[in-house]
């Protein structure tokens, strides 16, 4: 049972190149979420999904896009890259919002030239 | 914006100790997770306390929720190097779904 599937698990980018990050889950979960973590601040919300078709607005979601087409995948969109988007990216899902755990993939380690 | 804060910031025992971790929030929770995370890896759930607990218990783990205060405490019972991590809260506001995450504690339990 593979849980959350991020790839890819390591990235280096030059500034102004495009990227996706595919997250994958096995869990049937209707919720799905992108994190980025930084050193001292804990994670930080970008955008999330509360199923399939939806998208929405997190914490920090400038210079990031969504998209969930199928249900099992959330992909996460930096149209061009700049040195502040350096960060491990997390994703993670529910079954549903608040009052279930969610769980979390391994992360993407995303550096940014 | 962070709602939880961790204190202390990180801290370091010996084996066989008991570890101690605080958690202090702002505003009205329907509940208040905690999860490990070891490092290079992502975060994985332990406890979830909904608001009108006080304690709750999972094997070595041990997690008080204080509404009063707008605090809530993790014990960790005789220690083991396996438990060396960082520790996240988080709450999840009345009324909402979104989890909001704290800095961490890092915990480190010399063998």
């Amino acid at each position: 049972n593979a849980g959350v599937t991020q790839t890819p698990k390591f990235r280096v980018l030059k500034t102004g190149q495009s990227m996706t990050l595919l997250c994958a889950q096995d869990m049937n979960h209707e919720y799905m979420y992108w994190y980025r973590q930084d050193p001292g601040m804990g994670l930080r919300l970008i955008h999330y999904s509360v199923g399939e078709g939806t998208t929405a607005k997190g914490e920090v979601p400038d210079g990031y896009n969504v998209s969930r087409l199928k249900k099992q995948n959330f992909l996460l969109g930096l149209e061009s890259a700049a040195p502040s988007q350096t960060s491990v990216y997390f994703c993670a899902s529910s079954s549903i919002g608040g009052n279930q755990p969610q769980h979390f993939g391994d992360g993407t380690r995303l550096s940014i030239l | 914006s962070q709602q939880g804060e961790e204190d202390p910031q990180a801290l370091s025992i010996q084996e066989g100790e008991n570890a101690t971790m605080n958690c202090s929030y702002k505003t009205s929770i329907n509940n208040l997770q905690w999860y490990r995370q070891n490092s290079g890896r992502g975060l994985v759930h332990l406890i979830l306390i909904r608001s009108n607990e006080r304690e709750k218990h999972s094997g070595r783990l041990r997690v008080t929720l204080d509404t009063s205060k707008k605090s809530s405490s993790l014990l960790i019972t005789a220690s083991r190097a396996a438990d060396t991590a960082s520790y996240f809260c988080a709450t999840v506001n009345t009324g909402g779904f979104k989890t909001i995450f704290g800095a961490g504690t890092r915990l480190f339990v010399k063998a």
